[in-house]
Order: C-alpha cells, then structure tokens, then sequence
C-alpha cells in the first residue's frame, strides 16, 4: 500500500526558509488521481492544513500562509516539498504530508479535495536560532 | 475565515456511546471526513464522506450527518479509543480544506 516519509532539517534559524520534502512509496504521484498535501500541527494543539499539489504541478495553499508557503513536485523521485520562508517561532511544529483523495466536477473542470489517507508519521520542525 | 467546530472534550465509561459533534454553515453541501489521532501518532481516518467507514475501521465506529452538524459516534467505547478526533470538511467553494480543532475523547 502507498506509505509517505516525510524528511528535512529539524531544526529552521528564524527568517530562514523551513524545506521538506515527502517521498512516496508504493504508489506513483504521476498515475494521477490525488492530491498530495503538506498538513502541520504546533505542539499540543490541533491540524493546520498548509496546501496540495497535483501530479501536473497545479497547487492551492491555505489562504493565511500563501504568501510564504510553495509546493512543488518531483515525480521523477515520486517526491514533493515544502518550502516556507520568513520562518518564526510560531512555525515550530510537527509537518506531516498526507494523500488527498479527490472529486472530479464536470461542470467546473475542478479537482476537488476530499479525505487525507495515508499520512506520513510526521517531522518536528523546531524554528530556533 | 471558515471554521470547523468540535468541543474540545467528551469523556465516556468503557462499554457506552461516545458522540463527538463537528458544526459549520456549510456542512449542508460538504462531505465531512473523521480522522484520530493518538499521542505521537499521526492521524488515520476512520470515517470518509460523512459516514462511510475505512476498511480496517472497528464497526463502532459510525458517522452521521443533519444540517450543519456532523457526528462521530463510537458506540462501545474501548480504552483503546482514547485520543484526539479531528473533522475536515472544505469552505463553500470546496477548494480550500479545514480541520476542526479537535475532540479530546477521555475513556473514564
């Protein structure tokens, strides 16, 4: 079954540019059908979507962080990243990366998100000087 | 922004029914999906589109939908199910995706 590993420094210095990166087994990005997403959570609270791409590069990032966040895609590694700049303390958190299943719409062409499954185990990022 | 609502605890005695409930306007016209989370875990899904329920998922497990609420129903609850559950649904445009803020389900 598809399994996700997510990898990258744990440890940003502030205003830097937190990267990483999810490599997906058992499954191949670019056969197409889902959505591939970055999810994160701050310590002892709840899940904070960040965005999702598609295996043609097309993204959407949660509105709050768009100006920072960008998501790419590499399906020749079956891998895609996450870059977010201008870091500060309050990104400190555990980032995972998750398989977004989707709707297609006829009507509006669109690919819609629906549920998260699987997701990987998740990295701690710490944003410290 | 779009909010997703939860409270943020229920506590249960193992063998009863646990109800955690996910509230936004527009849950009317968007699925919602139910995922659990224990410490140091990540979170699995354990109800799709509503109330449709994983392979793998405890038969207990069941969702439902009215309005513009959502629930998550564990019915016999096991010490096992102690942990955190989270709702995702989408805004009324359907491309942006939001997470509750989550449930803290305590097994007495």
């Amino acid at each position: 079954q598809v399994q996700l590993q997510e990898s990258g420094p744990g440890l940003v210095k502030p205003s830097q540019t937190l990267s990483l990166t999810c490599t997906v087994s058992g499954g191949s990005i670019s056969s197409g059908g889902y959505y591939w997403s970055w999810i994160r959570q701050h310590p002892g609270k709840g899940l904070e979507w960040i965005g999702y791409i598609y295996y043609s590069g097309s993204t959407y990032y949660n509105p709050s962080l768009k100006s920072r966040v960008t998501i790419s895609v590499d399906t020749s590694k079956n891998q895609f990243s996450l870059k977010l700049s201008s870091v500060t303390a309050a990104d400190t958190a555990v980032y995972y990366c998750a398989r977004v299943f989707l709707m297609y719409d006829f009507w509006s062409g669109y690919y819609y998100p629906n549920w998260f499954d699987p997701w990987g185990q998740g990295t701690l990022v710490t944003v410290s000087s | 922004s779009y909010e997703l609502t939860q409270p943020p605890s229920v506590s249960v005695s193992p063998g009863q029914t646990a109800r955690i409930t996910c509230s936004a306007d527009a849950l009317p016209k968007q699925y919602a999906y139910w995922y659990q989370q224990k410490p140091g875990q990540a979170p699995v899904l354990v109800i799709y589109k509503d109330s449709e329920r994983p392979s793998g998922i405890p038969e207990r497990f069941s969702g439902s939908s009215s309005g513009t609420t959502v629930t998550l129903t564990i019915s016999g609850v096991q010490a096992e199910d102690e942990a955190d559950y989270y709702c995702q649904s989408a805004d009324s445009s359907g491309t942006s995706v939001v997470f509750g803020g989550g449930t803290k389900l305590t097994v007495l």
